[in-house]
């Protein structure tokens, strides 16, 4: 069962450029979300999807974009990127919002230059 | 909204002393929380929640955390500290309204031998 997979783990990228950082799981959870960690301030949320179909901003949307592509795909998508976007980035799921477990993924770490 | 404090960035106890991780919180309705623990270039893990059933709630390695409404607190603990228990340990916080969980900044756990 391998639960939230991310892909890539590691990717540097130039100032203006961009990318797409994968998320899929395999637990029929409906609820998707895509956060970010820097030092000294935890774990911050970019985008979350309730369920397929809809997506909502969090605490950090600028700069991003999100797509849920079906139940088991979220993708984070930056279009230019900044060096203030260099962070780990985690996907995670849950069986639906609330009061559930939230399941992580190994993360991403991106270095934008 | 919801927000969570963690009294502390960095926690150093010796291998067999009490652990003790504080967390405050803050919400307008009745809460669900929780403890996550993140080993080195990990995904985060869940180690407990709270989700109004007893307000003791144990979880993985013999940690405990105990919910206090007077005090808006979930601190976390643990009998005897292992080398193993050396990680970064988040709070974090849901409301059945909001369905992404928002976190605290995170407490580095050292254990000394």
């Amino acid at each position: 069962n391998a639960g939230v997979t991310q892909t890539p783990k590691f990717q540097v990228l130039k100032t203006g450029q961009s990318m797409t950082l994968q998320c899929a799981q395999d637990m029929n959870h409906n609820s998707m979300y895509w956060y970010r960690q820097d030092p000294g301030m935890g774990l911050r949320l970019i985008y979350y999807s309730a369920s397929e179909g809809t997506t909502d901003k969090g605490e950090v949307p600028n700069g991003y974009n999100v797509s849920r592509l079906n139940k088991r795909e979220f993708s984070l998508r930056l279009e230019s990127a900044a060096p203030s976007q260099t962070s780990v980035y985690f996907c995670a799921s849950s069986v639906e919002g609330g009061g559930t477990e939230a399941f992580f993924g190994q993360g991403t770490r991106l270095t934008v230059v | 909204a919801q927000s969570v404090t963690q009294l502390g960035s960095h926690v150093s106890v010796s291998e067999g002393a009490l652990v003790l991780l504080r967390c405050n919180y803050s919400s307008s309705v009745p809460p669900y929380l929780f403890w996550y623990v993140q080993y080195p270039n990990q995904g985060l893990q869940l180690l407990l929640k709270y989700t109004s059933a007893a307000t003791l709630v144990k979880g993985i390695n013999d940690f405990e955390a105990e919910f206090k409404k007077s005090e808006t607190s979930f601190h976390l603990t643990k009998p005897s500290a292992h080398m193993s228990d050396a990680a970064e340990y988040f709070c974090a916080v849901s409301v059945p309204t909001r369905r992404a969980l928002t976190f605290g900044s995170g407490t580095r756990l050292q254990v000394q031998p």
